[in-house]
């Protein structure tokens, strides 16, 4: 069965940067992108990006697209995302979520979330 | 971008109403739409995609149907299980993908 297990909780400081990770098992990890999704405390879900773990290409949301890098790493069955120069706004629970299946990209199987606080 | 509006924002019902939820897009997406449930503290879970499919193990009285612009979720009878936030996702490949801002349903 499809797992996407997620790295634990991180405080960090106005200016510095969150490298979030998410090590996939239960399917070929190439054959799927990844998508990253946040959600600030009681807000909606907001789509980040996604990754195709085969060869590393991804999409970004315009908003993230000067902070944000993903990156996967297929010996291991690990995408990450890393976001810069955190504010107080990025304050947020970060799910990956893998592609559903087919042609189409949307989320069909989602990590447990990791949240991320930005405080100083 | 394309932007996905739900409505209502709170839908208030009693066990074993039929209720439906609305999402419209501001462009057509034909039927790349998805439904997802969220509960408190959890991730989303995939209800339908397509605008029409059900997601394995997803119980029959969810069901969704549209396409172009406009989408409805309709739960047939109201369980208290299925108290949630419910959100449309927008997947034409026009990046970004949008969610829709969420349906919170209660019980009455």
């Amino acid at each position: 069965q499809v797992q996407l297990v997620q790295s634990g909780a991180e405080v960090k400081k106005p200016g510095a940067s969150v490298k979030v990770s998410c090590k996939a098992s239960g399917y070929t990890f190439t054959s799927y992108y990844m998508h990253w999704v946040r959600q600030a405390p009681g807000q909606g879900l907001e789509w980040m990006g996604m990754i195709n773990p085969s060869g590393g290409n991804s999409n970004y949301a315009q908003k993230f697209q000067h902070r944000i890098t993903m990156t996967s790493d297929t010996s291991t069955r690990t995408v990450s995302v890393e976001l810069s120069s955190l504010r107080s706004e990025d304050t947020a629970v970060y799910y990956c979520a893998r592609d559903h299946g087919g042609n189409w990209n949307y989320e069909g199987y989602w990590g447990q979330g990791t949240l991320v606080t930005v405080s100083s | 971008d394309i932007q996905m509006i739900q409505s209502p924002s709170t839908l208030s019902a009693s066990v074993g109403d039929r209720i439906t939820i609305t999402c419209r897009a501001s462009q057509s997406i034909n039927v790349w739409l998805a439904w997802y449930q969220q509960k408190p503290g959890k991730a989303p879970k995939l209800l339908i995609y397509k605008a029409s499919s059900l997601e394995s193990d997803v119980p029959s009285r969810f069901s969704g149907s549209g396409s172009g612009t406009e989408f409805t979720l309709t739960i047939s009878s109201l369980q208290p299980d299925d108290i949630a936030t419910y959100y449309c996702r927008q997947y034409k490949k026009d990046f970004p993908f949008i969610f829709g801002q969420g349906t919170r349903v209660e019980i009455k």
